[in-house]
């Protein structure tokens, strides 16, 4: 199972927004709503910020958003706060009952 | 609260095995399946597997077919991951990580990985 292709690095300004992308095939991204984002800071364990494609947990807020179409899904972060740089992860339940995590993004805000 | 708590820092040798545990608390341990996901230094995350606690069922990433077995112990909410035939490659941070996963009528549902325990630091060097 390869890993989810995911761009190395994004950056956006204080206020801004980002996208990063997610995509797999259709054994994975595209043949399922079952992709989560997750949130990592430096030395940090992973967090949780999107589940089944869209879906946020309690506490994240909603300048976090997901979407999908076709096998690239996407996470978009609004109103870009300095506490948002991190390196960000998606993952996917396959085909073959396993997951898989895309390589990850590092995000930088200016 | 909900925390998963792993055990400490290891240093093994070359060929060697490790074990590493996960005590859950502050839910029912058999509602939650568990992951075990690795990151090696400066890298990504990897996902190795995922236990079933309720049946103790299992399924591993490719790569570690044949030489990682995760088990659980309902008795102390502890899910274990050993890992064999270590080598350099596999020196990293090793996390477990619950998802609640619900079958219903409708299909399957996925929650994400939603509590992290705090990473146990494996170390493989001769």
């Amino acid at each position: 199972q390869s890993a989810l292709t995911q761009p190395a690095s994004v950056s956006g300004s204080p206020g801004q927004s980002i996208t990063i992308s997610c995509t797999g095939t259709s054994s994975d991204v595209g043949g399922y709503n079952y992709v989560s984002w997750y949130q990592q800071h430096p030395g940090k364990a992973p967090k949780l910020m999107i589940y089944e494609v869209s879906n946020r947990p309690s506490g994240v807020p909603d300048r976090f958003s997901g979407s999908k179409s076709g096998n690239t899904a996407s996470l978009t972060i609004s109103g870009l706060q300095a506490e948002d740089e991190a390196d960000y992860y998606c993952s996917s339940y396959t085909s073959s009952s396993t997951w898989v995590f895309g390589g990850g993004t590092k995000l930088t805000v200016l | 609260q909900v925390q998963l708590v792993q055990s400490g820092a290891e240093v093994k040798k070359p060929g060697a095995s490790v074990k590493v545990s996960c005590k859950a608390s502050g839910y029912t341990f058999t509602s939650y399946y568990m992951h075990w996901v690795r990151q090696a230094p400066g890298q990504g995350l990897e996902w190795m597997g995922i236990i079933n606690p309720s049946g103790g069922s299992t399924s591993y990433a490719q790569k570690f077919q044949g030489r990682v077995t995760m088990t659980r112990d309902t008795s102390t909410s502890t899910v274990y991951m050993e890992l064999s035939s270590l080598r350099s490659e596999d020196t990293a941070v090793y996390y477990c990580a619950r998802e609640l996963v619900v079958v219903a009528a409708q299909g399957w549902y996925y929650y994400g990985m939603d509590v992290w325990g705090q990473g146990t630091t494996v170390t493989v060097s001769s």
